[in-house]
């Protein structure tokens, strides 16, 4: 049983770039959020998608756009990125029925530049 | 802004002993509790989570939750050097929305 998978690991950008992270979620699960973490903090949440659509929110800015597939996947997109952009990004996933409950896949740990 | 709070340590225990993690929070309403273990460069792994006031035991791992004063903790028996991690606290507020605020973590090192 596939667990949540990230990709890629890593990633280098330069100030202004833009980025895709990639996320397919645990086996049977629906729901799927992203959290950035930054080097010493706990994670904070960006977005939640649930039926390829955005379902909650948190207080990032417009630069920070996702998008979830009929297949549940997901992806992260930041554009104009900023050297603070440079964290931890986590995917977790979660039924639709026991939302609180995340399985976090293993990150991507995004560097600008 | 519903803040979810905890010392970052390094908490350091000898191996055996009890290791003793504190997470307050600042929404009343809160109604869902959980710990989750992060080790240094991987991703948080839940391990306990709780509802109602009291503890909670799994194992070597009690979580004790007590709404009144707004305070959850884990305890860890039996500390082993494979237990030290960050251990992050994370709470679901009152509102409807589903979704946990993570504390900044507790740094664990037990050292044998």
């Amino acid at each position: 049983d596939a667990g949540v998978t990230q990709s890629p690991t890593h990633l280098i950008k330069t100030r202004g770039q833009q980025v895709t992270l990639r996320c397919s979620p645990k086996s049977g699960h629906d729901t799927v959020s992203w959290y950035q973490q930054a080097l010493g903090q706990g994670p904070q949440f960006i977005f939640q998608y649930y039926e390829e659509e955005e379902r909650q929110r948190g207080n990032f800015p417009d630069r920070f756009s996702g998008h979830q597939f009929p297949n549940y996947s997901s992806e992260l997109n930041v554009n104009a990125l900023l050297l603070g952009d440079s964290a931890l990004y986590l995917c977790a996933s979660s039924t639709g029925q026991n939302n609180e409950k995340l399985f976090f896949g293993s990150g991507t740990q995004l560097s600008v530049l | 802004q519903k803040e979810v709070e905890q010392n970052s340590g390094p908490l350091s225990v000898p191996e055996g002993a009890i290791a003793s993690l504190n997470c307050t929070y600042s929404d009343r309403g809160s109604q869902s509790f959980f710990w989750y273990r992060q080790y240094s460069g991987k991703s948080p792994e839940l391990i306990m989570f709780i509802y109602s006031n009291g503890d909670k035991e799994d194992g070597r791992f009690t979580a004790q939750l007590n709404k009144a004063s707004q305070y959850v903790s884990l305890l860890i028996r039996d500390s082993q050097p494979s237990d030290s991690a960050t251990y992050l606290c994370a709470v679901i507020a009152s509102g409807g929305s589903y979704i946990p605020t993570f504390g900044r973590g507790t740094s664990l090192i037990v050292h044998p």
